[in-house]
């Protein structure tokens, strides 16, 4: 158990449809990660927020949004769903306590299908 | 986009084997990382080797990284059926608070 944790595990929309995806990171930890991964794009790298404040940009596309909230959990929030944002959203953390590290701790990730 | 490729993209071997991974990246690095994924799960952060490092071990598990040629191997030695798993490379470009850029994965079916 890496202490990050997401919800809903799984979730099950219709195209156009919105949704938000929740994290709480490890305790201490001030960096979150947002990933999404699908078979045709693999493993990518959405966004990162720091301490509540927007840190690095991935391919994150303009219907996706994230925040991170003072008590340091972060929300996923993806609109106008399409059939191809059916992925695995990972969210992950790191920087225990301010102190910077590469090393990220994986939750087990939010199942999202599109119908 | 992804970083780089890994190679090969299956492994099959027989338990007590040794599985070698192999990834290769595009630009320059900070570190590089070894994850493992467990079928539809989350990551596990196995190892990370720094780029002024040549080789580092972590149990049964052996890292090499080549700047010159943009490349890292990971070794399992030892192999054992709870090592069957995705394992994934991925690059920092920046110490800290940075993405993680990751590879395309390798299966690695241990066979009991």
């Amino acid at each position: 158990d890496s202490g990050v944790t997401q919800t809903p595990k799984h979730l099950i929309t219709a195209t156009g449809q919105r949704v938000t995806l929740r994290c709480s990171p490890r305790s201490g930890d001030l960096s979150v990660y947002w990933y999404q991964q699908s078979l045709d794009q693999g493993l990518q790298f959405l966004i990162q927020y720091y301490n509540g404040e927007e840190r690095a940009k991935g391919n994150i596309l303009e219907r996706f949004s994230a925040q991170q909230f003072p008590d340091l959990h972060s929300e996923l929030n993806l609109s106008s769903l399409e059939l191809g944002d059916s992925a695995l959203y990972f969210c992950a953390s790191s920087a225990r306590d301010g102190i910077l590290s590469n090393e990220q701790f994986f939750g087990p990730g939010t199942r999202l299908t599109v119908l | 986009s992804q970083q780089g490729e890994e190679d090969p993209q299956a492994l099959s071997i027989q338990e007590g084997e040794n599985a070698t991974m192999n990834c290769s990246y595009k630009t320059s690095i900070n570190n590089l990382q070894w994850y493992r994924q467990n079928s539809g799960r989350g990551l596990v952060h196995l190892i990370l080797i720094r780029s002024n490092e040549r080789e580092k071990h972590s149990g049964r598990l052996r890292v090499t990284l080549d700047t010159s040629k943009k490349s890292s191997s990971l070794l399992i030695t030892a192999s054992r059926a709870a090592d069957t798993a995705s394992y994934f490379c991925a690059t920092a470009s920046n110490f800290g608070n940075e993405k993680l850029t990751f590879g395309t994965g390798t299966r690695l079916t241990i066979i009991p």
